[in-house]
């Protein structure tokens, strides 16, 4: 399917589990994003990528880890599970075009985190 | 980190009146966008508005934006129970493209 694709749409795990979300695009875009949705705190950049095997922290990357070896993926990990890692989580993506300004973001449909 | 806060916080209008929402920031941005939530889906992008412009038009949506008082609003004409959802800011700062969002909007349109 084109666009961007998270996977998978519903989880729950237990604390202290390895849990990794995937994200798709098939757009080819070269920044991807992964964001958390909170109620009282709106959305928050956990991780971003500009390009492949670049990547960098956003606002609030503790306990969470990714890679992006090919351009459409970028997992997302989180290494240890925790209950304050429950919420919504949506993976973004972004064309670079050049220049001096930046395009808008396309996000996923989310994924939804639980964490017992 | 510099943040879209948005203004009002909840709208509850009728349908065919228009509905205006502000948004401020701290700091310097390259650009500053709009998307809306509906509840329980991810985001839709609604207008990108750079900072070297005033307006923007896009449909329905006109959003201005002022950067000496580093703030913007995005108005909604006639608006459709359609309209109803969660309407977000986000900024981008010069240097990279991080975008950093504000609280929302809860927008209600009543039939």
């Amino acid at each position: 399917d084109a666009g961007i694709t998270q996977s998978p749409r519903y989880k729950i795990t237990e604390t202290g589990r390895q849990v990794t979300l995937m994200c798709h695009q098939t757009w080819s875009h070269s920044y991807m994003f992964w964001y958390r949705q909170d109620l009282g705190h709106g959305l928050r950049l956990i991780y971003y990528s500009a390009a492949a095997d670049i990547t960098d922290k956003g606002e609030v990357p503790d306990g969470y880890v990714v890679s992006r070896s090919k351009t459409e993926n970028f997992p997302l990990t989180l290494e240890s599970a925790t209950r304050s890692q429950t919420s919504v989580y949506f993976c973004a993506s972004s064309e670079w075009t050049g220049g001096f300004f930046y395009n808008e973001q396309f996000f996923g449909p989310g994924t939804r985190l639980t964490v017992l | 980190s510099q943040q879209g806060e948005e203004d009002p916080q909840a709208l509850s209008i009728q349908e065919g009146e228009n509905a205006t929402m502000n948004c401020s920031y701290k700091t310097s941005i390259n650009n500053l966008q709009w998307y809306r939530q509906n509840s329980g889906r991810g985001l839709v992008h609604l207008i990108l508005i750079r900072s070297n412009e005033r307006e923007k038009h896009s449909g329905r949506l006109r959003v201005t934006l002022d950067t000496s008082k580093k703030s913007s609003s995005l108005l909604i004409t006639a608006s459709r129970a359609a309209d109803t959802a969660s309407y977000f800011c986000a900024t981008a700062p010069w240097g990279n493209n991080r975008l950093a969002f504000g609280k929302g909007n809860q927008v209600v349109v009543i039939p």
